[in-house]
């Protein structure tokens, strides 16, 4: 199925490095979330993006909807070892019958070493 | 719980053999997805519920595959004749139905078939 292109696929950082991702897609999408996905469980919402052009922050993340509602980034300041997982983002196309499905990328798997 | 539940947490099977999965969405939530999760890939969409209606049937991979959901609660994936290819992690969320409403996920059902 219709996949993002997420990048980069894996990073390996020291703690208290920033962290950048990003997602881009050939359709335009309605909302841009970014989820977190620990070993053995579900995805966990991180943010969301409503509106092409805007930037939410949530503690030290920080994303991006992009204006041409194609791409979106991710942004995580002084990690800590706890960032530690693999991180998704999501595009979620406009109403219909589609409303709601989630399109996912492949995800980037961050390790941060203390 | 207050959260999404699903079981088996794991399940191994022999090829050919049928399984069902389980769902038991957030009391109250409407809307229930389910999202396949092969090794190393971002989740894939399956199917969505709204009610015990599924205006969504899409990303059923083939027609071994079945889902139902009952008293707008509960749902049951089958996959009939489990071949190799099928194992992989699904998993399951639910909202409360309205568009843009934050999907919660479960912590999946993890299939291995021999």
């Amino acid at each position: 199925g219709q996949q993002l292109n997420q990048s980069p696929q894996s990073m390996f950082i020291q703690e208290g490095e920033d962290v950048s991702m990003n997602c881009t897609s050939s359709s335009i999408f309605n909302t841009w979330l970014w989820y977190k996905q620990d070993p053995g469980e579900g995805p966990v919402l991180l943010i969301a993006l409503y509106k092409a052009g805007e930037l939410t922050s949530n503690g030290r993340l920080t994303a991006q909807f992009g204006i041409t509602r194609k791409d979106s980034f991710l942004n995580i300041s002084a990690s800590i070892p706890s960032d530690v997982g693999i991180y998704f983002c999501a595009g979620q196309p406009r109403g219909g019958t589609s409303y709601g499905k989630l399109t996912f990328g492949q995800g980037t798997i961050l390790t941060v070493h203390p | 719980g207050a959260g999404v539940s699903q079981s088996p947490s794991n399940k191994v099977t022999e090829k050919g053999k049928d399984v069902e999965l389980r769902c038991d969405p957030i009391s109250g939530h409407t809307a229930l997805y389910w999202y396949r999760q092969s090794l190393g890939q971002g989740l894939e969409f399956l199917i969505y519920f709204q009610g015990n209606s599924a205006p969504d049937k899409s990303g059923l991979p083939s027609d071994r595959f079945s889902a139902e959901r009952t008293g707008g609660s509960v749902s049951t994936l089958t996959i009939q004749r489990t071949q190799q290819e099928d194992s992989a992690v699904y998993l399951c969320a639910s909202s409360l139905g309205r568009t843009q409403e934050t999907q919660y996920f479960g912590p999946g059902t993890r299939l291995l078939v021999l």
